[in-house]
């Protein structure tokens, strides 16, 4: 199976930072990744598909980039709502495996 | 609009089977291949097991196989999940998912609870 790892597990951050989280698969998924935002209690959200297409309705505030096996999920001025966890997922192959979650606090 | 609703989960002892189901609405269900994805308490997402449109390919994790059976019924825009010989590291929120580019649609999840 395709390795996803997160980094970092827990970012702390205030409103209006810049966040980044770094994704990397353990062999190249070309630039199949999409990226989710989950909250407490609720089903994960798709936000990123394709490694740096926004999904519908998503704000613009969210950015995906990467290919191979190197992929960034960026929010450019976090938001109150924005605080959440983040899950990088590939679908290279027919057994989707996710990262193990970026949990962003705030600060 | 497209709504994917499980149902069925529970409280079932160790060694115990469960079934678990998924209505799907609002898109054509028999397009689409369908999965179930399950998030252990605290943790993270775990796929479990995919199905084709019309079932011809299935697949699952490594730590289901042979206990779990995917399956679906697209005259009545359903997915199910039948759990058998159930284990405490099974208790977990079961989604039912649509995959596209990801995963575009989830359900709100089914909780299982293995335990004695």
């Amino acid at each position: 199976d395709i390795q996803m790892t997160q980094s970092p597990s827990t970012l702390s951050a205030s409103v209006g930072d810049r966040v980044t989280i770094t994704c990397r698969a353990s062999q190249s998924i070309s630039s199949w990744l999409a990226w989710y935002q989950q909250k407490p209690g609720k089903a994960p959200k798709l936000l990123i598909y394709k490694a740096s297409s926004l999904e519908s309705g998503v704000p613009s505030r969210f950015s995906g980039s990467g290919s191979g096996t190197e992929f960034t999920l960026t929010i450019s001025s976090l938001q109150p709502d924005d605080f959440a966890t983040y899950y990088c997922q590939q679908y290279n192959s027919y057994r989707w495996t996710f990262g193990q979650g970026t949990k962003v606090e705030i600060k | 609009e497209v709504q994917l609703v499980e149902s069925g989960g529970g409280l079932v002892k160790p060694g115990g089977s469960l079934r678990l189901s998924c209505a799907a609405s609002g898109f054509t269900f028999s397009s689409y291949s369908m999965n179930w994805v399950r998030q252990a308490p605290g943790k993270g997402l775990e796929w479990v097991s995919s199905i084709s449109s019309s079932s011809s390919y299935i697949y699952y994790a490594d730590s289901v196989k042979g206990r779990f059976t995917i399956s679906r019924d697209n005259a009545k825009n359903s997915l199910y999940l039948q759990m058998n010989s159930l284990r405490a590291e099974d208790t977990a929120v079961y989604y039912c998912a649509r995959p596209r580019d990801g995963y575009d649609y989830w359900g709100q999840g089914t909780l299982v609870t293995v335990s004695s």
